[in-house]
């Protein structure tokens, strides 16, 4: 069965740094997404991205963030320079479409710890 | 804006027992669906049941079962004969049918925990 895969499953870096979290959504899928989970707490909505552009962002996208579709194949999120409070779990998510019900397919997600 | 409340932050069930997990919704969207995630210790988050907001009957799955009350505005999972590898958390999400609303609103989840 096809899925979304993620890495890595865990990165550790120094706040101020740039991390880069990788994604490889289900292959015929279209609308690709972005979430984050910090510890505790419910997952929230970051951005989603379809045909090469982002379709919608949260409030919590702000210009620290980016995203990227570098290939046919990956989907990437960018964290420029990390903050401690971006310590939470990473999740990427893909659909066929959008319109309901469309079901977003999550990968195992990326924990990422800011020191 | 959509909100999604999950008033259950734990729950402790005996194995083979139905277990209901209760979720309450607010929209002022006409359209929209109904999603229920599980999330295992492991972390991953996997797909349960959809229910939209004109289905006609409560949606089910296998073991899972979806109590609609469209006029309560409530969306409670049901859990048929539970095992123990239910022992997760769930969480409870919406999306509305309408532009500019790609994203799931997640409630805060309900730990459920069966128990032998």
């Amino acid at each position: 069965e096809p899925e979304v895969t993620q890495t890595p499953s865990h990165q550790v870096t120094q706040m101020g740094q740039e991390v880069i979290l990788r994604c490889v959504p289900i292959s015929n899928h279209l609308y690709f997404y972005w979430y984050r989970q910090i510890l505790g707490q419910k997952v929230e909505f970051l951005v989603s991205f379809y045909n090469n552009e982002i379709s919608e962002k949260s409030e919590i996208f702000d210009d620290q963030f980016s995203v990227e579709r570098p290939d046919g194949s990956n989907f990437t999120l960018k964290i420029r320079s990390t903050k401690l409070e971006d310590s939470a779990m990473y999740f990427c998510a893909s659909s066929f479409g959008l319109l309901l019900p469309n079901e977003q397919f999550f990968g195992p997600g990326t924990r990422l710890t800011v020191l | 804006a959509q909100k999604i409340t999950q008033t259950q932050p734990g729950m402790f069930v005996q194995e083979k027992e139905a277990v209901t997990l209760d979720c309450t919704y607010d929209t002022s969207d006409p359209s929209y669906g109904l999603f229920w995630y599980k999330q295992p210790s492991s972390g991953e988050m996997i797909f349960l049941i959809y229910q939209g907001s004109y289905d006609q009957q409560n949606a089910t799955e296998g073991r899972y079962s979806l109590n609609f009350q469209k006029a309560r505005k409530s969306a409670n999972l049901v859990i048929s004969a539970s095992q123990l590898g239910d022992s997760a958390m769930y969480f409870c999400a919406m999306r509305s049918s309408g532009g500019g609303a790609d994203g799931l609103t997640f409630g805060k989840g309900t730990h459920l925990i069966i128990q032998p």
